[in-house]
Parts: structure tokens; C-alpha cells; sequence
């Protein structure tokens, strides 16, 4: 089975901490991905990498930045927490591009207060 | 990818099938239809995907037309266990441009005892 871990899937941050969200899978995928997803919004793409070190803007880039220093690992950073970034952020991983079957990791739920 | 629409909620009672349709009008010739299943406090999870006419698995059948316009996932026989988002989203399966990726909103269903 195809395996997606989070470092936490609770995390509480004040607003300007600088937050770091782990996601490793252990597949040897070469795509991965960080969406959040909101109520009523379903979930929106932050960034993608398709290989290490490579990274790719979503659609919601702006206040985060990802880090993929070894393929099996992708990191999600917000360098200053707001509170509009309180939400769930899921990570996942493909063998493929395009709409290739992506495996999801079990998500975090940050609070920025 | 294509704009899916699909109603956002459906309700069913255990033991019947539900279909659930999707709209997408514009698809394009290279297109795929994609399903995904999300339980609450889960990531979403693959179910299934199609190009045209009929595709069927252990979980789900998908049902595509010859314009390819809309398609139907169908869930034999639901038990509350079924209960999920359930989202349709469309697009080329090699293109390498991430940044429409569009899970939206999803429909939720409810299955009742």
C-alpha cells in the first residue's frame, strides 16, 4: 500500500511564526503535491514538485513556499502565519502527471490564532 | 481542466444505488474523468476513471455517453459506510501543467439507515 504521512494532524500557531508542514511518502513517486482545502472551496492546489528540488506554483501560491530536498519528502512552509491560513492541508504523491491517480496523506488541520 | 458541475448534496438510504452525475461540457478530445471518495478527517481517495462508455470496478461503475458531455458514478447498493464527498474532476492525463487543478466542492452524500 501506497503510504502518505504528515508530520501532524493537529497543529496550533500564533500569527508570524514561521510553520513548517513535513509530508514523506514511500513510494519513490516523483510528483508531489500541497493542497488546503476549505469549506465550500474543496481543494485548492498550493504547490507541486515533480522532481526533487524542482517546485511549481498552484493556484493559491502566495504566502507559502515548499522545499523538496530528497524525493521522498516535500515540505510546505508559511514563513509568516495569518489567520486566513487557518485550514486543512493535504499532501499527495503520483507516478504520473496530469490527472494520474494521486494518494493522499491524512491531512493537517493548522489553527493560526 | 475542464469545469465539472455536480450537485452538492445528495441524500440515500442504505442498500439502494446512487448515481451521481457530473457535468462537463467542455471536455476536451484528450480529457479523462476522474473520481474521488473523501471520509470525513481523510484525504481524498481514488475510485475510479474512465475515458468513454463504461468502467467498473470492486468499488464503483462509471458511466460516460458518446458525447462525453457528463458522466454518472454509480454505487451499487450503499451502506452508511459510503458516506462521503464524493468529486469528479477532468483533464488530460500527460499534460504537465498543474495550475487548474480543481477538486471544487464536491457532492456530499448522506446515507441514511
Amino acid at each position: 500500500d501506497v503510504k502518505v504521512t504528515q508530520s501532524s494532524r493537529y497543529l496550533v500557531k500564533r500569527t508570524g511564526e514561521k510553520v513548517f508542514l513535513e509530508c514523506v511518502q514511500d513510494m519513490d513517486h516523483e510528483n508531489m503535491f500541497w493542497y488546503r482545502q476549505d469549506p465550500g472551496l474543496g481543494l485548492r492546489l498550493i504547490y507541486f514538485s515533480y522532481d526533487v528540488k524542482m517546485k511549481e506554483k498552484g493556484d493559491i501560491p502566495e504566502g507559502y513556499s515548499v522545499s523538496r530536498e530528497k524525493k521522498e519528502r516535500f515540505s510546505l512552509i508559511l514563513e509568516s502565519a495569518s489567520t486566513n491560513q487557518t485550514s486543512m492541508y493535504l499532501c499527495a504523491s503520483s507516478s504520473g502527471q496530469g490527472l494520474y491517480e494521486q494518494y493522499f496523506g491524512p491531512g493537517t488541520r493548522l489553527t493560526v490564532t | 481542466l475542464a469545469k465539472t458541475t455536480q450537485p452538492i448534496s445528495m441524500d440515500s438510504y442504505e442498500g439502494q444505488e446512487v448515481n451521481i452525475t457530473c457535468s462537463h461540457n467542455n471536455i476536451a478530445t484528450n480529457d479523462y474523468i476522474t473520481w474521488y471518495q473523501q471520509f470525513p478527517s481523510q484525504g481524498p481517495r481514488f475510485i475510479i476513471q474512465g475515458y468513454k462508455t463504461k468502467v467498473t470496478n470492486e468499488v464503483a461503475s462509471l458511466f460516460i455517453p458518446a458525447d462525453r458531455k457528463s458522466s454518472t458514478l454509480s454505487l451499487p447498493r450503499v451502506s452508511l459506510s459510503d458516506t462521503a464527498v464524493y468529486y469528479c474532476l477532468v483533464g488530460d492525463l500527460m499534460k504537465t501543467s498543474y495550475d487548474k487543478v480543481i477538486f471544487g466542492p464536491g457532492t456530499s452524500l448522506s446515507v441514511i439507515p
